[in-house]
């Protein structure tokens, strides 16, 4: 059974950097899976931040993009965000997901972990 | 960028079918997902590649596309529907997954 879980801090100050990690159990993050990152802000609707293929290669959402990174580490089985110069817009409850191709839609994610940030 | 439209809100009667509508331009060329989303909880998809279920999702829960605009439909609703859904795309012209912005089912 595939199983997602996201860790990082709950409360990052403002112009810092929100840094999340997404452990994957079930599946090598190796395999042909898209592995992706979705945000929900407090009572609002699901954003697609970015995703990143096994190989490496990554998409972003434009309106983020300048400020997010994906990453992977293989030996940990892992994959990363990393979004900065956050603001109070950034609030939200970060979801990590798997989705088998870029046209199938997102069959696993996390439990989500809520990131908020102020001063 | 691709915009998938979706109305806020859907009511029905325990028993009664829901239509919960997802518009996007030739979204018919498209395949769309359809996710539920309990309070509290991460979401979960319900259909995928249009009309397919996942193990585990009732059959009252169907999904048809078409033209400009995809469908989920739920039969003989129960109390526990009562969630927000999102439809779901991959957009290869701009290299994007993109969400509706969801409509709130209450089960009245």
């Amino acid at each position: 059974q595939v199983q997602l879980q996201e860790s990082g801090p709950g409360l990052v100050k403002p112009s810092g950097t929100l840094s999340l990690t997404c452990s994957v159990s079930g599946v090598s993050i190796s395999d042909n899976n898209w592995w992706t990152w979705v945000r929900q802000p407090p009572g609002g609707g699901l954003e697609w931040i970015a995703d990143i293929f096994h190989t490496g290669s990554t998409d972003y959402n434009p309106s983020l993009k300048s400020r997010v990174t994906i990453s992977l580490d293989k030996a940990k089985n892992h994959f990363s965000l990393k979004l900065t110069s956050v603001t109070a817009a950034d609030t939200a409850v970060y979801y990590c997901a798997r989705s088998p191709s870029r046209v199938a839609g997102f069959d696993f994610w996390g439990q989500g972990t809520l990131v908020t940030v102020s001063s | 960028s691709y915009v998938l439209t979706q109305p806020p809100s859907e009511s029905v009667a325990p028993g009664e079918s829901a239509r919960v509508t997802c518009g996007g331009n030739n979204i018919v060329s498209k395949s769309v997902h359809w996710y539920q989303q309990k309070p509290g909880q991460a979401p979960v998809l319900v259909i995928y590649y249009d009309s397919d279920r996942p193990s585990g999702i009732p059959e009252r829960f169907s999904g048809s596309n078409s033209g400009n605009t995809a469908t989920l439909t739920i039969s003989r609703v129960e109390a526990g529907d009562e969630a927000d859904y999102y439809c779901q795309v991959w957009d290869s012209s701009s290299d994007q997954f993109v969400f509706g912005a969801g409509t709130k089912v209450t089960v009245l």
